[in-house]
């Protein structure tokens, strides 16, 4: 069962808009949430993460949403740049040493 | 610092083969981890090390052992590998003191059994 649901596996967007990812999940008692980038070929690396007792966290073009009531968040990207072209992953801490996924968007920065 | 080694970058076994995937990190950190990363299926958990000494399963461990040797390697051992092992191996490690959880994650090893 998949407690952490990334429903969209692509999407493109113009060079210079905003770009969205979204997040589902299942489980209320993950308190921590990251988002990871990754590159074909390389290791996913850090982006951003929040703590479920804030609904918004920023750094610099990113910016992570949290709906708990929703059991949703969301990734931001302003203004989109043909360098985040990647996969996105979204994770949630699960106690203190594992990280659930989500299945991952592969986001298409174009021209 | 080189951070998360993994090693080999490539490797095809036959089916029943034994491998061992080998992780090194000069980070200093305490916990180490192996996951899989399937298409359309994320990153799932193999096993982790929370600290030198310790191992535990964590969301697909069968087929799989893993050996903590010390502090910077975590090694992951396939006694008789299987086409359903065909995937990308990712070794992560974290700091458990450091404040975002994030883990840091090494190249991958792209394992084909046929």
């Amino acid at each position: 069962d998949q407690q952490v649901k990334q429903n969209s596996p692509s999407l493109s967007v113009q060079e210079g808009r905003i770009s969205i990812l979204n997040c589902d999940y299942t489980n209320s008692m993950f308190d921590y949430f990251l988002w990871y980038k990754k590159y074909p070929a390389e290791g996913p690396t850090f982006l951003i993460s929040i703590s479920s007792i804030k609904d918004k966290n920023e750094d610099g073009r990113f910016t992570v949403f949290l709906n708990k009531s929703a059991k949703h968040l969301s990734l931001h990207i302003v203004p989109s740049q043909p360098g985040d072209s990647a996969v996105y992953f979204c994770a949630a801490m699960q106690g203190a040493q594992k990280l659930v996924f989500g299945q991952g968007t592969r986001l298409t920065i174009n021209p | 610092n080189a951070g998360v080694t993994q090693t080999p970058k490539f490797q095809v076994l036959k089916t029943g083969q034994s491998m061992t995937l080998q992780c090194a990190q000069d980070m200093n950190h305490n916990s180490m981890y192996w996951y899989r990363q399937d298409p359309g299926m994320g990153l799932r958990l193999i096993y982790y090390s929370a600290s030198e000494g310790t191992t535990d399963k964590g969301e697909v461990p069968n087929g799989y052992n893993v050996s903590r040797l010390n502090k910077r390697e975590f090694s992951l051992r396939l006694e008789s590998a299987a086409p359903s092992q065909t995937s990308v191996y990712f070794c992560a490690s974290r700091d458990p003191r450091g404040v975002y959880y994030e883990q840091y994650f090494g190249p991958g090893t792209r394992l084909t059994v046929t």
